[in-house]
């Protein structure tokens, strides 16, 4: 089954413990993209990567960090998370084009305590 | 840069109605693609309908449709025959055709939508 899939999908932590969300497509999608999602702002977009070792800012990076040395997986890393980065978070992936349709993982909940 | 707004943070449609929900977005750009995307209480986000701003024909999937107003730059949706199931939050999103630029989409802050039975 095309799938994209991330974990963990709920996570409770504390302030400073560093934590990666996985992020894995099995589509040999090239754009792999992190979004945020807050009340009220819609999804906004964190990272995105055009293919293995392309990766670039969105709209807001503060705070984030991402790799892609494989094609596959696009981890999220918050090396020192706040309570502002509370939210729902979301990746997706696509072929590389603009008509192409995102396919979204089933999201992680974060709470930054 | 550009921008995407939903006017309407909250809809209700009574079940078999008709409702259209609004999505109005800002760009300099003449080519580019518009999407509408669901999520139900699930939280997972579905591609609804996509419009390529070149096309002048309005793009149908079954009960959706949408009312693209290039001019205006109005991308609104109309769901047909409202379902129980069409209960969701619904983004509209903005996506550059530009090759430097398509990489980077734009959502609005979302319509949601209750459907009454």
């Amino acid at each position: 089954e095309a799938q994209v899939t991330q974990n963990p999908r709920y996570l409770i932590t504390v302030t400073g413990k560093k934590l990666t969300v996985t992020c894995s497509q099995n589509m040999n999608h090239e754009y792999m993209s992190w979004y945020r999602q807050d009340p009220g702002l819609g999804l906004r977009q964190i990272y995105y990567s055009m293919n293995v070792e392309v990766t670039d800012k969105g709209d807001v990076p503060e705070g984030y960090k991402v790799s892609r040395k494989e094609k596959r997986n696009f981890p999220l890393i918050l090396e020192s998370p706040s309570p502002n980065q509370t939210s729902l978070y979301f990746c997706a992936s696509s072929f590389a084009g603009p008509s192409y349709e995102q396919y979204f993982g089933p999201g992680t909940r974060l709470t930054v305590t | 840069a550009q921008t995407v707004t939903q006017s309407q943070p909250e809809m209700s449609v009574q079940e078999a109605e008709t409702v259209t929900l609004s999505c109005t977005y800002d760009t300099s750009e003449s080519d580019y693609y518009l999407f509408w995307y669901k999520q139900p209480p699930s939280r997972q986000m579905i591609l609804v309908i996509r419009q390529e701003a070149y096309k002048q024909q309005n793009a149908t999937e079954n009960r959706f449709s949408v009312n693209f107003q290039k001019a205006a730059k109005s991308f609104s949706l109309k769901i047909s025959d409202s379902q129980l199931g069409d209960a969701a939050m619904y983004f509209c999103a903005y996506r550059s055709k530009v090759k430097t630029s398509y990489d980077k989409v734009i959502f609005g802050p979302g319509t949601s939508l209750s459907v009454i039975p």
